[in-house]
């Protein structure tokens, strides 16, 4: 059974610090994972999505790295602003039918 | 192309009322999820449609919840006699179907049960 794991549960640096999201899962048979992004009481915004093929995906000041044979992917996140400040989530497509298994998330926060 | 539509955005019953939530997914897409989020959680899988067809429906509760993708309208998520520890977060993502992995989120519907 698939499992993902975020660590840290919570994160709070400086604005313009690099910084590093951790996400672990217990299956390497994954199809998929994505990193969302969820502000309070909103939807999600997806923000990277790489294929099991893929080692990373890059979007503006972000980074996002899958290394299956470990069971991790890291979301970096360049030059870090308050606008920043939210929850970020990963997920993984586990399954034949796709459905993906969530983290619990780091609630992100950038100081001023 | 309209993305994923849910409504209500948010939606308050009492205790023992129904609530129906609503998702039209994206034109084209013909595969559907419905995940839940807990206050303070992740989601959780909740249930698998494709037109006509529950493909999935592990992660949904026995009792009171039911869902539906009919061959023409949106997907219905129906909780029967809800209960407080039905309030949460219900999000609708879909997918095309062929050719794709990736899904795609609706706003997602807020319940709170009073």
């Amino acid at each position: 059974k698939q499992e993902v794991t975020q660590i840290p549960a919570a994160l709070s640096v400086p604005e313009g610090e690099n910084l590093v999201l951790n996400c672990s899962f217990t299956d390497s048979a994954i199809y998929n994972l994505q990193w969302f992004r969820q502000d309070p009481g909103k939807g999600l915004t997806s923000l990277l999505l790489i294929q099991s093929s893929q080692r990373e995906q890059t979007s503006g000041r972000l980074n996002a790295s899958l290394d299956k044979s470990s069971g991790r992917s890291t979301l970096y996140i360049a030059a870090s602003q308050p606008g920043d400040s939210a929850t970020y989530l990963c997920a993984a497509g586990p399954g034949s039918n796709y459905q993906l298994i969530w983290g619990a998330g780091t609630k992100l926060i950038i100081k001023p | 192309n309209a993305g994923v539509m849910q409504n209500p955005r948010h939606l308050v019953r009492r205790r023992g009322q129904e609530a129906r939530l609503r998702c039209s997914p994206m034109k084209g897409h013909s595969h559907v999820y419905w995940y839940r989020q807990l206050p303070e959680e992740g989601l959780k899988f909740m249930v698998y449609l494709q037109k006509e067809n529950i493909i999935d429906e592990s992660g949904m509760p026995k009792e009171r919840f039911s869902a539906e993708f009919p061959k023409e309208g949106p997907s219905i998520l129906r909780i029967q006699q809800v209960v407080r520890g039905d309030s949460a977060a219900y999000f609708c993502a879909s997918r095309p179907g062929t050719g794709s992995n990736e899904q795609y989120f609706g706003p997602g519907t807020r319940l709170t049960v009073t």
